[in-house]
């Protein structure tokens, strides 16, 4: 099984800074590595897929790099509503795992 | 619009069952692979269960597997999760998703159903 490893568990932004979250995978998952958001009580949201293509309708101020076992996702400039959990997510190999999540909190 | 509505979670006994059903509507069912994913109380995102578009194939977690069933009809546009054999650590918000255009990916969730094992 591969093992997604996010860090921060928590990040603490102020609006209109820019947060950087880290997923690093146990092996290589080449490219097929997805992001995904998620508010308290509603469901994910799917916001980046092979490790840098923005789903549909996802604003540009989110975006994803890396490739193998080393992935960023970067959020430019905070805005309210990007208050939430964020997880990665690896499809390269049975079983489907995500990472344990970060947080991404007021400051 | 692609809409997912799961139903049939509520509370059950250690060692009952229940079945979960996910309603999709706004695409084609039967071109979609489709997924499970819960999340427990406390915890992070953890993949259950896939099948293929045509239901040839399935997956499970460990976790589950020989105790949940993951099947679908296409002629009803209906996932199904039969969750026998439950556990205290199978409570969680259980969601739906289809697997993305390229590969196995979650793209569309629903808005989750939840499932508590208690007695």
């Amino acid at each position: 099984e591969i093992v997604m490893t996010q860090s921060p568990a928590t990040l603490s932004v102020s609006p209109g800074e820019r947060a950087t979250l880290s997923c690093r995978a146990s092996q290589s998952v080449s490219s097929h590595l997805a992001w995904h958001q998620q508010k308290p009580g509603q469901a994910p949201r799917l916001l980046i897929y092979g490790a840098s293509t923005r789903a549909t309708g996802v604003p540009a101020r989110f975006s994803g790099s890396g490739s193998g076992t080393e992935f960023t996702l970067t959020i430019s400039s905070l805005q309210s509503e990007d208050f939430a959990i964020y997880y990665c997510q690896q499809y390269t190999n049975w079983p489907l795992t995500f990472g344990g999540g970060t947080k991404v909190e007021i400051k | 619009e692609v809409q997912l509505l799961e139903s049939g979670g509520g509370l059950a006994q250690p060692g009952g069952s229940l079945r979960l059903s996910c309603a999709a509507s706004g695409f084609t069912f039967e071109n979609y692979g489709m997924t499970w994913v819960r999340l427990a109380p406390g915890k992070g995102l953890e993949w259950v269960s896939a099948i293929t578009a045509g239901g040839g194939e399935t997956k499970y977690a460990d976790s589950v597997k020989g105790r949940f069933t993951i099947s679908r009809a296409n002629s009803r546009d209906t996932l199904y999760l039969q969750m026998n054999s439950l556990r205290a650590e199978d409570t969680a918000v259980y969601y739906c998703a289809t697997k993305g255009s390229s590969s196995w990916y979650s793209d569309c969730w629903g808005q989750g159903t939840l499932v508590t094992v208690s007695s």
